[in-house]
């Protein structure tokens, strides 16, 4: 879930558990939901994307699942390795074509 | 280049000055953004170029800051008399735009630091 100041949630695995990260997005308009990963003093990088006529999708190591009943996104990763250590954002966009961003989550990988 | 660029990659800056932060999209892009992201914080929208269209300026958080894009491409976003609270990673993100749900690209971001 979300937290409040300067405290990202945490998540801290052993490499090659499978990790999931968690979202709750609030609009119930919003039709496209994407994930980022943002590594330290580097720009968010896209990760996967899903629109809203989907509950799931998959890449490579990746999963996003969509559950719009109760406005709620996973992230998915598997085999989990230490260059996946970063913090993680979901985003939402609706009819207005901005992506509004979550808190993030701060995944942590131990070798 | 391959990618959106942005420059400066830091900037410090003291009480009162005015600052210029430049975004260079990638080529064909029509939408262009501007967010702001303080330490251990999320990303907060300020302002949003489509094409030829108004900007949505909905997120700017004073009137001391501005944006202009210049020809559908290079943006300025313009932070004048910062204050201390301005002090944050400023980045640019750019997307196909309306052409289809595509995702946004980000810049590395400029570090200001008012003192």
């Amino acid at each position: 879930g979300e937290s409040v100041g300067l405290h990202l949630p945490t998540l801290s695995v052993q490499e090659g558990d499978n990790s999931i990260i968690n979202c709750a997005y609030s609009n119930s308009a919003s039709d496209y939901f994407i994930w980022y990963k943002q590594e330290s003093g580097k720009g968010p990088q896209f990760i996967i994307d899903i629109r809203s006529n989907m509950d799931k999708r998959q890449g490579q190591r990746v999963t996003v699942l969509l559950n719009k009943t109760v406005k709620h996104l996973s992230l998915q990763i598997a085999a989990t390795q230490p260059g996946d250590s970063a913090v993680y954002f979901c985003a939402e966009e609706g009819g207005s074509y901005i992506p509004t961003f979550g808190r993030g989550t701060s995944l942590i990988v131990h070798p | 280049g391959a990618g959106v660029s942005q420059s400066p990659s830091n900037k410090v800056t003291e009480k009162g000055k005015d600052v210029e932060l430049r975004c260079d999209p990638i080529s064909g892009h029509t939408a262009l953004y501007w967010y702001r992201q303080s330490l251990g914080q999320g990303l907060e929208f300020l302002i949003y170029f489509q094409g030829n269209s108004a900007p949505d300026k909905s997120g700017l958080p004073s009137d001391r800051f501005s944006a202009e894009r210049t020809g559908g491409s290079v943006s300025t976003l313009t932070i004048q008399r910062t204050q201390q609270e301005d002090s944050a990673v400023y980045l640019c993100a750019s997307s196909l735009g309306r052409a289809g749900r595509t995702e946004a690209f980000f810049g590395q971001g400029t570090r200001l630091t008012v003192v």
